[in-house]
Protein backbone atom coordinates (compact mmCIF):
# COMPACT_ATOMS: atom_id res chain seq x y z
CA UNK A 1 0.00 0.00 0.00
CA UNK A 2 1.22 3.38 -0.81
CA UNK A 3 1.80 5.67 1.81
CA UNK A 4 3.13 9.44 2.10
CA UNK A 5 3.67 10.28 5.74
CA UNK A 6 4.80 13.45 7.46
CA UNK A 7 6.31 13.98 10.06
CA UNK A 8 5.25 15.44 12.62
CA UNK A 9 1.36 15.90 11.76
CA UNK A 10 1.25 18.73 14.77
CA UNK A 11 4.39 21.57 15.56
CA UNK A 12 4.01 24.39 17.62
CA UNK A 13 6.76 26.73 17.56
CA UNK A 14 7.84 29.82 18.95
CA UNK A 15 8.69 32.77 16.36
CA UNK A 16 12.69 32.71 15.71
CA UNK A 17 13.03 28.98 15.82
CA UNK A 18 14.18 26.59 13.51
CA UNK A 19 12.08 23.29 12.63
CA UNK A 20 12.29 20.36 10.06
CA UNK A 21 9.13 18.53 8.69
CA UNK A 22 9.63 15.14 7.35
CA UNK A 23 7.92 13.46 4.60
CA UNK A 24 8.48 10.09 3.57
CA UNK A 25 6.87 8.20 1.22
CA UNK A 26 7.26 4.33 0.38
CA UNK A 27 6.81 4.35 -3.28
CA UNK A 28 8.97 5.12 -6.20
CA UNK A 29 8.68 8.97 -7.36
CA UNK A 30 10.88 11.03 -9.27
CA UNK A 31 9.12 14.29 -8.74
CA UNK A 32 7.78 15.74 -4.81
CA UNK A 33 5.39 18.67 -4.16
CA UNK A 34 5.35 20.36 -0.97
CA UNK A 35 1.77 22.87 -0.61
CA UNK A 36 0.60 25.31 2.19
CA UNK A 37 -3.03 25.04 2.87
CA UNK A 38 -4.82 28.05 5.28
CA UNK A 39 -7.82 26.99 6.82
CA UNK A 40 -10.90 26.51 4.83
CA UNK A 41 -8.88 27.29 1.80
CA UNK A 42 -7.28 25.38 -1.34
CA UNK A 43 -3.75 24.35 -2.22
CA UNK A 44 -0.84 27.12 -2.49
CA UNK A 45 2.19 25.54 -4.53
CA UNK A 46 5.46 25.64 -2.67
CA UNK A 47 8.40 23.90 -4.39
CA UNK A 48 8.52 21.52 -7.11
CA UNK A 49 11.45 18.80 -6.58
CA UNK A 50 12.16 16.77 -9.78
CA UNK A 51 15.59 15.16 -9.03
CA UNK A 52 17.33 13.76 -6.64
CA UNK A 53 19.76 15.94 -4.67
CA UNK A 54 17.11 19.18 -5.57
CA UNK A 55 16.80 21.93 -3.05
CA UNK A 56 15.00 24.78 -3.07
CA UNK A 57 14.52 27.63 -1.11
CA UNK A 58 11.49 30.38 -0.97
CA UNK A 59 12.05 33.22 1.76
CA UNK A 60 12.38 31.58 5.49
CA UNK A 61 11.11 27.94 3.55
CA UNK A 62 13.86 25.28 2.05
CA UNK A 63 12.82 21.93 0.61
CA UNK A 64 15.36 18.84 -0.15
CA UNK A 65 14.48 15.74 -1.69
CA UNK A 66 16.49 12.58 -1.48
CA UNK A 67 15.38 10.23 -3.96
CA UNK A 68 16.83 6.92 -3.32
CA UNK A 69 15.94 7.30 0.82
CA UNK A 70 12.31 8.01 -0.45
CA UNK A 71 12.78 11.38 1.45
CA UNK A 72 11.68 15.22 1.81
CA UNK A 73 12.28 18.11 4.30
CA UNK A 74 10.39 21.32 4.36
CA UNK A 75 12.98 23.23 6.91
CA UNK A 76 11.53 26.31 8.37
CA UNK A 77 14.17 29.33 9.51
CA UNK A 78 13.58 31.51 11.94
CA UNK A 79 9.95 31.00 11.83
CA UNK A 80 7.22 33.76 12.44
CA UNK A 81 3.52 33.96 12.86
CA UNK A 82 2.45 34.11 9.13
CA UNK A 83 3.94 31.36 8.79
CA UNK A 84 1.14 29.35 10.78
CA UNK A 85 -0.91 26.77 8.00
CA UNK A 86 -0.75 23.32 7.13
CA UNK A 87 1.99 22.05 4.80
CA UNK A 88 1.49 18.89 3.00
CA UNK A 89 4.04 16.67 0.62
CA UNK A 90 3.06 14.93 -2.65
CA UNK A 91 4.27 12.67 -4.74
CA UNK A 92 3.25 11.47 -8.37
CA UNK A 93 3.93 8.16 -9.03
CA UNK A 94 3.11 5.58 -11.59
CA UNK A 95 -0.20 3.88 -10.87
CA UNK A 96 0.31 0.66 -12.61
CA UNK A 97 -3.14 -0.92 -12.45
CA UNK A 98 -4.28 2.48 -14.55
CA UNK A 99 -1.11 3.30 -16.25
CA UNK A 100 -1.91 7.24 -15.10
CA UNK A 101 0.32 8.83 -12.37
CA UNK A 102 -1.62 10.61 -10.24
CA UNK A 103 -1.11 12.71 -6.82
CA UNK A 104 -0.94 11.54 -3.71
CA UNK A 105 -0.78 13.28 -0.47
CA UNK A 106 0.97 13.26 2.57
CA UNK A 107 -1.14 13.33 6.22
CA UNK A 108 -0.04 16.74 6.42
CA UNK A 109 1.31 19.01 9.38
CA UNK A 110 -0.67 21.74 11.31
CA UNK A 111 2.17 24.29 11.93
CA UNK A 112 1.39 26.79 14.67
CA UNK A 113 3.91 29.89 15.58
CA UNK A 114 3.38 31.17 18.38
CA UNK A 115 4.33 35.31 18.54
CA UNK B 1 0.66 29.24 -12.56
CA UNK B 2 -1.92 28.47 -14.72
CA UNK B 3 -5.40 29.51 -13.37
CA UNK B 4 -7.83 26.84 -12.63
CA UNK B 5 -11.29 27.84 -11.40
CA UNK B 6 -13.84 26.21 -9.63
CA UNK B 7 -17.20 26.81 -8.98
CA UNK B 8 -19.46 27.20 -6.57
CA UNK B 9 -16.92 28.21 -3.85
CA UNK B 10 -19.64 26.58 -1.37
CA UNK B 11 -22.93 25.31 -1.76
CA UNK B 12 -25.46 23.75 0.88
CA UNK B 13 -28.12 21.24 -0.43
CA UNK B 14 -30.90 18.94 1.00
CA UNK B 15 -30.48 15.62 1.26
CA UNK B 16 -31.56 13.27 -1.46
CA UNK B 17 -30.51 15.91 -4.10
CA UNK B 18 -27.71 16.21 -6.63
CA UNK B 19 -25.17 18.84 -6.96
CA UNK B 20 -22.57 19.68 -9.84
CA UNK B 21 -19.64 21.41 -9.36
CA UNK B 22 -17.16 22.69 -12.05
CA UNK B 23 -13.73 22.61 -12.81
CA UNK B 24 -12.30 25.24 -15.37
CA UNK B 25 -8.56 25.76 -16.78
CA UNK B 26 -8.79 29.28 -17.39
CA UNK B 27 -5.97 29.45 -19.63
CA UNK B 28 -5.13 26.35 -20.81
CA UNK B 29 -6.05 22.89 -22.42
CA UNK B 30 -6.25 20.41 -19.26
CA UNK B 31 -5.32 16.40 -20.77
CA UNK B 32 -5.84 15.67 -16.94
CA UNK B 33 -8.17 16.70 -13.98
CA UNK B 34 -8.27 15.61 -10.33
CA UNK B 35 -10.37 15.21 -7.87
CA UNK B 36 -9.97 15.30 -3.99
CA UNK B 37 -11.55 14.98 -0.97
CA UNK B 38 -10.93 16.67 2.07
CA UNK B 39 -12.85 15.49 5.43
CA UNK B 40 -12.20 18.90 8.38
CA UNK B 41 -8.58 18.73 9.65
CA UNK B 42 -7.84 15.66 7.16
CA UNK B 43 -5.34 15.78 4.25
CA UNK B 44 -6.80 15.23 0.65
CA UNK B 45 -7.86 12.03 -0.86
CA UNK B 46 -7.58 11.27 -4.41
CA UNK B 47 -11.63 10.35 -5.80
CA UNK B 48 -10.65 10.35 -9.09
CA UNK B 49 -8.43 10.96 -12.28
CA UNK B 50 -9.83 12.11 -15.42
CA UNK B 51 -8.63 12.32 -18.81
CA UNK B 52 -10.51 14.57 -21.97
CA UNK B 53 -12.52 12.17 -24.03
CA UNK B 54 -12.35 8.93 -21.82
CA UNK B 55 -13.99 7.93 -18.99
CA UNK B 56 -12.36 9.02 -15.51
CA UNK B 57 -10.70 6.12 -13.53
CA UNK B 58 -11.68 6.20 -9.51
CA UNK B 59 -9.95 5.38 -6.69
CA UNK B 60 -10.72 2.29 -4.65
CA UNK B 61 -13.68 2.63 -2.66
CA UNK B 62 -14.97 5.55 -4.65
CA UNK B 63 -18.61 5.16 -5.91
CA UNK B 64 -18.71 5.76 -9.44
CA UNK B 65 -22.92 6.34 -9.68
CA UNK B 66 -22.45 8.76 -6.80
CA UNK B 67 -19.45 10.80 -7.59
CA UNK B 68 -20.11 11.31 -11.29
CA UNK B 69 -17.11 12.57 -13.17
CA UNK B 70 -17.65 14.42 -16.71
CA UNK B 71 -14.46 15.85 -18.62
CA UNK B 72 -16.22 16.62 -21.65
CA UNK B 73 -13.83 19.10 -22.77
CA UNK B 74 -10.06 20.54 -22.43
CA UNK B 75 -11.33 22.74 -20.06
CA UNK B 76 -14.25 21.57 -18.11
CA UNK B 77 -14.58 19.11 -15.68
CA UNK B 78 -17.64 18.48 -13.72
CA UNK B 79 -17.93 16.42 -10.71
CA UNK B 80 -21.65 15.70 -9.64
CA UNK B 81 -22.64 14.28 -5.99
CA UNK B 82 -26.29 12.32 -6.73
CA UNK B 83 -28.42 11.48 -3.97
CA UNK B 84 -26.45 13.79 -1.58
CA UNK B 85 -26.64 12.61 2.07
CA UNK B 86 -24.78 14.81 5.28
CA UNK B 87 -21.86 12.63 4.94
CA UNK B 88 -20.91 13.22 1.46
CA UNK B 89 -20.50 17.10 3.24
CA UNK B 90 -16.75 17.96 2.57
CA UNK B 91 -14.36 20.31 1.20
CA UNK B 92 -14.23 19.22 -2.66
CA UNK B 93 -10.73 20.51 -4.78
CA UNK B 94 -10.09 19.97 -8.05
CA UNK B 95 -6.87 20.10 -9.99
CA UNK B 96 -5.85 20.11 -13.71
CA UNK B 97 -2.43 19.80 -15.38
CA UNK B 98 -1.62 18.60 -19.34
CA UNK B 99 0.77 15.45 -20.19
CA UNK B 100 3.70 17.55 -20.52
CA UNK B 101 3.80 19.81 -17.66
CA UNK B 102 5.78 19.25 -14.41
CA UNK B 103 3.15 20.13 -11.74
CA UNK B 104 -0.90 20.49 -11.92
CA UNK B 105 -2.81 23.12 -10.63
CA UNK B 106 -5.34 23.46 -7.74
CA UNK B 107 -8.68 25.38 -8.12
CA UNK B 108 -10.56 27.46 -5.21
CA UNK B 109 -12.25 24.29 -3.47
CA UNK B 110 -16.03 24.02 -3.20
CA UNK B 111 -17.01 23.17 0.45
CA UNK B 112 -20.48 21.11 0.09
CA UNK B 113 -23.32 20.91 2.92
CA UNK B 114 -25.91 18.56 2.95
CA UNK B 115 -28.65 19.46 5.60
Amino acid sequence: ELKVEQNPLFLSMQEGKNYTIYCNYSTTSDRLYWYRQDPGKSLESLFVLLSNGAVKQEGRLMASLDTKARLSTLHITAAVHDLSATYFCAVYPLDTTSGTYKYIFGTGTRLKVLA
Amino acid sequence: GAVVSQHPSWVICKSGTSVKIECRSLDFQATTMFWYRQFPKQSLMLMATSNEGSKATYEQGVEKDKFLINHASLTLSTLTVTSAHPEDSSFYICSAGTYTWTEAFFGQGTRLTVV
